[in-house]
C-alpha cells in the first residue's frame, strides 16, 4: 500500500538542476515528506524532509505544494555522484509505529 | 556514517545454520530497525526496536528474531538460514523526532548456499 508515487527513472545533464517529482495525494495532516537516496547499494542516506513549508539544506531543496498532495526534490547542480535511487516517503515521525516504508523510488541518472 | 556499523559486511553460510548479524550505533538513538533489500522489492522492514528489550515485527519477520539488550546494539538472528534469506541487510537508527532522519549502516551481504 504505497503512499507515494514516483516515476521509475529520469535523467539530467551534469551541472543542471534535477527536479524529482513525488505524488502523495493521500497524505495526512500530520505526515511529513522525507527524501532519501541510495547510491549503488550503499545504505540509504537522508536528504531532507518537510511538513508544509519549503525546505532547503546543503544537499537539496524540497518544494511541497500548498495542498500537500505532491512535492519536488531539487538538486540545484547535479553531479555524476548524484546518480542514485531517490525515495520519497511520507511518515508520522516519532513513536513506536513511526517506521520508514520504502517504495521503489526513482532512479536518477546524471549524464556528463 | 561512522555512528552506525554493521558486522559482518559479508557472510556466506549453509542452509540450516544459525546466523546472527550485528548492528552497533553510538548515537544513543532510541529506535533501531532491520531491513532487507532484494531486487524488485526495495527495502522491506524485518523488525524494529523502540527501546531496550522492546521490539516488534515488521512486514517480513518470518524466520527472523531480534534482540536488544543494550541501547547501542540490535541483533538480527536467522535461526535456520534458508536460501530465500539471501539478501542485503541494512540496519538503521533514529531518535524518532520529527526533525531527524534515520541513519543507515553500510549493509551486510548474506548468501545462504
Amino acid at each position: 500500500d504505497a503512499k507515494t508515487t514516483q516515476p521509475p527513472s529520469m535523467d539530467c545533464a551534469e551541472g543542471r538542476a534535477a527536479n524529482l517529482p513525488c505524488n502523495h495525494s493521500t497524505i495526512s495532516g500530520n505526515e511529513y515528506v522525507y527524501w532519501y537516496r541510495q547510491i549503488h547499494s550503499q545504505g540509504p542516506q537522508y536528504i531532507i524532509h518537510g511538513l508544509k513549508n519549503n525546505e532547503t539544506n546543503e544537499m537539496a531543496s524540497l518544494i511541497i505544494t500548498e495542498d500537500r498532495k505532491s512535492s519536488t526534490l531539487i538538486l540545484p547542480h547535479a553531479t555524476l555522484r548524484d546518480t542514485a535511487v531517490y525515495y520519497c516517503i511520507v511518515r508520522v515521525p516519532g513513536g513506536a509505529n513511526s517506521k520508514l516504508t520504502f517504495g521503489k523510488g526513482i532512479t536518477l541518472s546524471v549524464r556528463p | 556514517d561512522a555512528g552506525i556499523t554493521q558486522s559482518p559486511r559479508h557472510k556466506v553460510t549453509e542452509t540450516g545454520t544459525p546466523v546472527t548479524l550485528r548492528c552497533h550505533q553510538t548515537e544513543n538513538h532510541r529506535y533501531m530497525y532491520w531491513y532487507r533489500q532484494d531486487p524488485g522489492h526495495g527495502l522491506r522492514l524485518i523488525h524494529y526496536s523502540y527501546g531496550v528489550k522492546d521490539t516488534d515485527k515488521g512486514e517480513v519477520s518470518d524466520g527472523y528474531s531480534v534482540s536488544r539488550s543494550k541501547t547501542e546494539d540490535f541483533l538480527l538472528t536467522l535461526e535456520s538460514a534458508t536460501s530465500s534469506q539471501t539478501s542485503v541487510y541494512f540496519c538503521a537508527s533514529g531518535t524518532g523526532a520529527n526533525n531527524y532522519g534515520y541513519t543507515f549502516g553500510s549493509g551486510t551481504r548474506l548468501t545462504v548456499v
